[in-house]
């Protein structure tokens, strides 16, 4: 079964420095890859995806993950941190053949002013 | 479109009391799904639908927690007889009309259970 691993249980950084947060997943065949955002009191909304091709992966409010097939990596990243970034952040990884998705633990991205 | 339609928002019942959570998918999605978050466990996945039809109920914790879903728009979580350690944000997401890769998550209900 697929498994993801998120590092990093809490990151922080200063506004306007860039970011990378950590995932790394467990997969027999090529996954599909998800990261999502929880701000505080709300669903989980959905940043962006990898299926297949380009391995670099543009998403919304300027974030990018790229697939690293060697690594068994999805790394997310941003060059510019708001503060409005400040949430928790989910790697997620589902197979072809079924709906079944596997979250990571997360991670809590503090932005300091 | 009104994405997908949690109630209630929030529930506060006592031990013992049985608790409904209701979901309303995105129009023309086809998969349905209901998670738990807490802190110490994280995100798990309880059930999930497609088409209608229970798929994999793996993670429904125990026979105190049952799903439906009726018909396309409709599903509910029932916990009967509820206890103090299934308080937690229950979420319902549904997914795309083929196999459900994109999931959009409604607001959770936040259940305490005293």
């Amino acid at each position: 079964a697929q498994s993801v691993t998120q590092p990093d249980i809490h990151i922080t950084v200063s506004e306007g420095a860039s970011l990378e947060l950590r995932c790394n997943y467990s997969y027999g065949a090529t996954p599909y890859l998800f990261w999502y955002v929880q701000s505080p009191g709300q669903g989980l909304q959905l940043l962006l995806k990898y299926f297949s091709g380009d391995t670099l992966v543009q998403g919304i409010k300027g974030f990018e993950a790229e697939f690293k097939r060697s690594q068994s990596s999805f790394n997310l990243r941003k060059p510019s941190v708001h503060w409005s970034d400040a949430a928790e952040y989910f790697c997620a990884v589902a197979s072809y053949n079924n709906n079944d998705m596997r979250f990571g633990a997360g991670t809590r991205l503090t932005v300091k002013p | 479109d009104a994405g997908v339609i949690q109630s209630p928002r929030h529930e506060v019942t006592e031990m013992g009391q049985e608790v409904t959570l209701r979901c309303k998918p995105i129009s023309g999605h086809n998969s349905l799904f209901w998670y738990r978050q807490t802190m110490m466990r994280g995100l798990e996945l309880l059930i999930y639908f497609n088409n209608n039809v229970p798929i994999d109920d793996s993670g429904m914790p125990e026979d105190r927690f049952s799903a439906k879903m009726p018909n396309a728009s409709f599903s509910t979580l029932k916990i009967q007889p509820s206890e103090p350690r299934d308080s937690a944000v229950y979420f319902c997401a549904s997914g795309g009309r083929e196999v459900a890769y994109e999931q959009y998550f409604g607001p959770g209900t936040r259940l305490t259970v005293t």
